[in-house]
C-alpha cells in the first residue's frame, strides 16, 4: 500500500531510444509532480500537473513529455534518450490548490542510466 | 521563492538532540518555511513546516525567529537512522509556487 510508487526502479539503455516511467499514487491527491536529481545531486522540478492539467513545466527540452490519463497517475516518456538524461527521477503528489502548507509526498525514484 | 543558506554538513552524536539552522533573510509574509530530508538513495520525506509559530510533530521541532529570517530544526534525539541530507525551502502561495525548490541542503551525519 505504497502512496506514491514508481515503475520501474533501474532503467538502463542506450542513446537514441524511446522510454517511459511510471507514477502513481493512491493519496487521493490532485496535483503530480516529476523532480529530476542529477549526478551532483541537485533535486529540481520538471512539470506538474492538476487534475491532469499542466502548470509547471520548466524549461524541460521538449524530448520529456509527461502525460496524465487520470489525477492518480502521471507518467514521464522521453524520446531520443542522451547521455545528459541519466539522473534519479522522482515523482510526488500532493492535495494541491493554492495553499502554502500543501506537503508533497514522493516516490521512492527511477534511476536512468544512458548508455 | 526566498533562497536560504544552509551549512554543508553536521555532525551529532547519537541520542543528543540535532539542531539544524537555515538562513532565509529575504522571506516574505506570505512564505512558509518546510524542512524535508533525504535519506540516501531514497525519495525527500516531509518533515515540518512552519509560518511564524513554533510548530512540533511527532519527527522534529521548528524553531522560527520572530523575525521570519532564520530557523532551525530541531530532532530532538537523534538516531542512525537520521543521517540524511536536510533542506530547508522557502515556499509561497499558490501559482507556480505549487514546485520546492531544493538548494544544497545539509548533511547531517549521526555518529554512534
Amino acid at each position: 500500500d505504497t502512496a506514491v510508487s514508481q515503475t520501474p526502479k533501474y532503467l538502463v539503455t542506450q542513446m537514441g531510444n524511446d522510454k517511459s516511467i511510471k507514477c502513481e499514487q493512491n493519496l487521493g491527491h490532485d496535483t503530480m509532480y516529476w523532480y529530476k536529481q542529477d549526478s551532483k545531486k541537485f533535486l529540481k522540478i520538471m512539470f506538474s500537473y492538476n487534475n491532469k492539467e499542466l502548470i509547471i513545466n520548466e524549461t524541460v527540452p521538449n524530448r520529456f513529455s509527461p502525460k496524465s490519463p487520470d489525477k492518480a497517475h502521471l507518467n514521464l516518456h522521453i524520446n531520443s534518450l542522451e547521455l545528459g538524461d541519466s539522473a534519479v527521477y522522482f515523482c510526488a503528489s500532493s492535495l494541491g490548490g493554492s495553499r502554502g502548507t500543501d506537503t508533497q509526498y514522493f516516490g521512492p525514484g527511477t534511476r536512468l542510466t544512458v548508455l | 521563492d526566498a533562497k536560504t543558506t544552509q551549512p554543508p554538513s553536521m555532525d551529532c552524536a547519537e541520542g543528543r538532540a540535532a539542531n539544524l539552522p537555515c538562513n532565509h533573510s529575504t522571506i516574505s509574509g506570505n512564505e512558509y518555511v518546510y524542512w524535508y530530508r533525504q535519506i540516501h538513495s531514497q525519495g525527500p520525506q516531509y518533515i515540518i513546516h512552519g509560518l511564524k509559530n513554533n510548530e512540533t510533530n511527532e519527527m522534529a521541532s521548528l524553531i522560527i525567529t520572530e523575525d521570519r529570517k532564520s530557523s532551525t530544526l530541531i530532532l530532538p534525539h537523534a538516531t542512525l537512522r537520521d543521517t540524511a541530507v536536510y533542506y530547508c525551502i522557502v515556499r509561497g502561495i499558490g501559482g507556480s509556487n505549487y514546485k520546492l525548490t531544493f538548494g544544497k541542503g545539509t548533511l547531517l551525519t549521526v555518529n554512534p
